[in-house]
This record gives C-alpha cells, sequence and structure tokens, in this order.
C-alpha cells in the first residue's frame, strides 16, 4: 500500500521561509494534500495539488510536486508563529476513497 | 454554515466494552470518512461512507464498524475495545474527497 514520510521536525524563524517535506511511494496517487493541526485540534486543510500539476500558489502557501521523484514540498513564505503546528502530507489513492497520511513535521516558529 | 462536529469529546472505557462515537458532517456533505490518530502519528483510514454505504476500508478489524445516516450523519462502533485502541478518532466530511476533507476536533478515547 501507499506508505507517505515525512521529516518530524522543522526549526525556523519569525519572517524567514519554512519547507516542509514528504514522499509517497504509490506513483498512481492522484490528489495531494497539505494539512495543518493545532495541538488539541482536528485538522484544517490548507491546500491541494492535483497530479497534472507541477506547482500551486495560494497566498504564503506555495506547493511543489515532482511525481518523477515522488515528492511534495509545502512552502510558507514570511513565517509566522501563528504557523506553528504540525503540517501532514497526505495522498489520495485506492480508487478515489483512501487517503494516507504521513506522520506529520512539527514546525516551531521562532520569535 | 455549520462545520464538522463529533461528539463526546472525551470518552473512558475499559477493555472488552464497546463504544459509540458520532459526527455530525458539513452541511451538504455526502461523504464521510473516519481516522484513528494514536499520538505522534498521522491519521490512519478506517473506513469512509458515501450516501449511506460503505465505499472502502483501511487495515482495522470487523470489531470496528460504522453507520451513515440519510443525514449524512455518522457513527463510528468499536467492539471488544482493547488498550491500543486508545486514539483520537477523527471524522472527515467531503462532498467529494478529491478536493480535501473537513475535519471535526475529534473525540480521544482512553482504554484502560
Amino acid at each position: 500500500g501507499e506508505d507517505v514520510e515525512q521529516s518530524l521536525f522543522l526549526s525556523v524563524r519569525e519572517g524567514d521561509s519554512s519547507v516542509i517535506n514528504c514522499t509517497y511511494t504509490d506513483s498512481s496517487s492522484t490528489y495531494l494534500y497539505w494539512y495543518k493541526q493545532e495541538p488539541g485540534a482536528g485538522l484544517q486543510l490548507l491546500t491541494y495539488i492535483f497530479s497534472n500539476m507541477d506547482m500551486k500558489q495560494d497566498q504564503r502557501l506555495t506547493v511543489l510536486l515532482n511525481k518523477k521523484d515522488k515528492h511534495l514540498s509545502l512552502r510558507i513564505a514570511d513565517t509566522q508563529t501563528g504557523d506553528s503546528a504540525i503540517y501532514f502530507c497526505a495522498v489520495l489513492s485506492g480508487g478515489y476513497q483512501k487517503v494516507t497520511f504521513g506522520t506529520g513535521t512539527k514546525l516551531q516558529v521562532i520569535p | 454554515e455549520t462545520g464538522v462536529t463529533q461528539s463526546p469529546t472525551h470518552l473512558i472505557k475499559t477493555r472488552g466494552q464497546q463504544v459509540t462515537l458520532r459526527c455530525s458532517s458539513q452541511s451538504g456533505h455526502n461523504t464521510v470518512s473516519w481516522y484513528q490518530q494514536a499520538l505522534g502519528q498521522g491519521p490512519q483510514f478506517i473506513f469512509q461512507y458515501y450516501r449511506e454505504e460503505e465505499n472502502g476500508r483501511g487495515n482495522f478489524p470487523p470489531r470496528f464498524s460504522g453507520l451513515q445516516f440519510p443525514n449524512y450523519s455518522s457513527e463510528l462502533n468499536v467492539n471488544a475495545l482493547e488498550l491500543d485502541d486508545s486514539a483520537l478518532y477523527l471524522c472527515a466530511s467531503s462532498l467529494a474527497v478529491t478536493s480535501g476533507q473537513f475535519f471535526g476536533p475529534g473525540t480521544r478515547l482512553t482504554v484502560l
């Protein structure tokens, strides 16, 4: 089945850019998502990209997809302390039914 | 427009008991998925319901079962609880899974 991997932790200074990376294994994955989870809360959908796209920009967020290397990244420009959270990469496969999540990257923003 | 709600917020059960968790989907969303999130892990897909029918299932045993009602709200039932079932259970609704799912705040289940 699908396997999605992320690094566990990222620390950046306020105002810098953050780049969170994700790799996946299923080349037939169609939609790829980024979710944000703050302590004690559910997951918030940030953005998603269809597999025929290389890039998607949404305000401070830029998603890059390298299908050849099965690599997805999320760039947050001008990172703020409010961006501190766990970020999950998720991949849709299995006939539009199953979404597989990575283990999450904890982003710490230092003031 | 009301978002996804889940009840109860917290629950404590003992091993061997049964539990029912509830979810009200976002208005107009006909697809509900359930996930189990263990501490420090990403959510694991349990199953999905579309228009009252199970539409996909992850690697969870049959003691995890569910229902979806005509108003698209949903229940997750877990029988014969085990200690490893302790986790945050998340419900997510969508009109189409492809455009992303909207998550509720979760139910924290503790099995003693």
